[in-house]
């Protein structure tokens, strides 16, 4: 048990639906990173957030957004769901804002599939 | 930008076969080179990493050696079990792409009985 949780861990829904994704972070942990993994694209960085506040943006459509709360949960939001966002979304957490030179740990993951 | 190419899989082996995974980089700077592991049906883990240039990162039987002039960070296992059937991600962090891991895109490992 990594000590992320995030939910739901399953998830089915129609095309042009909107769906929140939800992550805890460690205990202690400011800094939350969203993963799209898919067959296709493999494991695609979408946003960073520490202690709140955006740091790092990567493979992010723009119907996707995230935020961090002030309880250091974020959320993970994604609008005009298309049958190719299907896949599982992982939300990762770590003690500090970089990762170069720390770890990350990872929840189980949060499967969307788009019908 | 920084780019992480690593073996295509998948790799089946007996047990107790040695195992190797490469997996070269392309990145600015001084990256820091993880190796994650993904059990069925989990997450990933951190299995072993390496923050310079010579640096050698171990853990549960498994190595890997940070390799500049090559761009190399090969995964070996000198005996592999069942229990190491997952999919193995390795990854970069830092030199010029900061806060953020960039990850190959995994191999899957079978080890039969």
């Amino acid at each position: 048990d990594s000590g992320v949780t995030q939910t739901p861990k399953h998830l089915i829904t129609a095309t042009g639906q909107r769906v929140t994704l939800r992550c805890s972070p460690r205990s202690g942990d400011l800094s939350v990173y969203w993963y799209q993994q898919s067959l296709d694209q493999g494991l695609q960085f979408l946003i960073h957030y520490y202690n709140g506040e955006e740091r790092a943006k990567g493979n992010i459509l723009e119907r996707f957004s995230a935020q961090q709360f002030p309880d250091l949960h974020s959320e993970l939001n994604l609008s005009s769901l298309e049958l190719g966002d299907s896949a599982l979304y992982f939300c990762a957490s770590s003690v500090g804002p970089e990762s170069n030179t720390g770890e990350l740990f990872f929840g189980e993951g949060s499967r969307l599939t788009v019908l | 930008g920084n780019s992480v190419t690593q073996m295509e899989g998948p790799v089946t082996l007996s047990e107790e076969a040695f195992l190797t995974i490469n997996c070269t980089y392309t990145a600015t700077g001084y990256p820091s080179l993880f190796w994650y592991v993904q059990y069925p049906g989990e997450g990933l883990q951190l299995l072993l990493k390496a923050t310079k240039a010579d640096d050698k990162g171990s853990n549960k039987g498994f190595e890997a050696t940070y390799r500049k002039e090559t761009t190399s960070f090969h995964l070996e296992k000198g005996s592999v079990q069942v229990s190491d059937s997952a999919v193995y991600f390795c990854a970069l962090s830092g030199g010029g792409s900061n806060y953020k891991l960039t990850f190959g895109k995994g191999t899957l490992l079978t080890v039969n009985p």
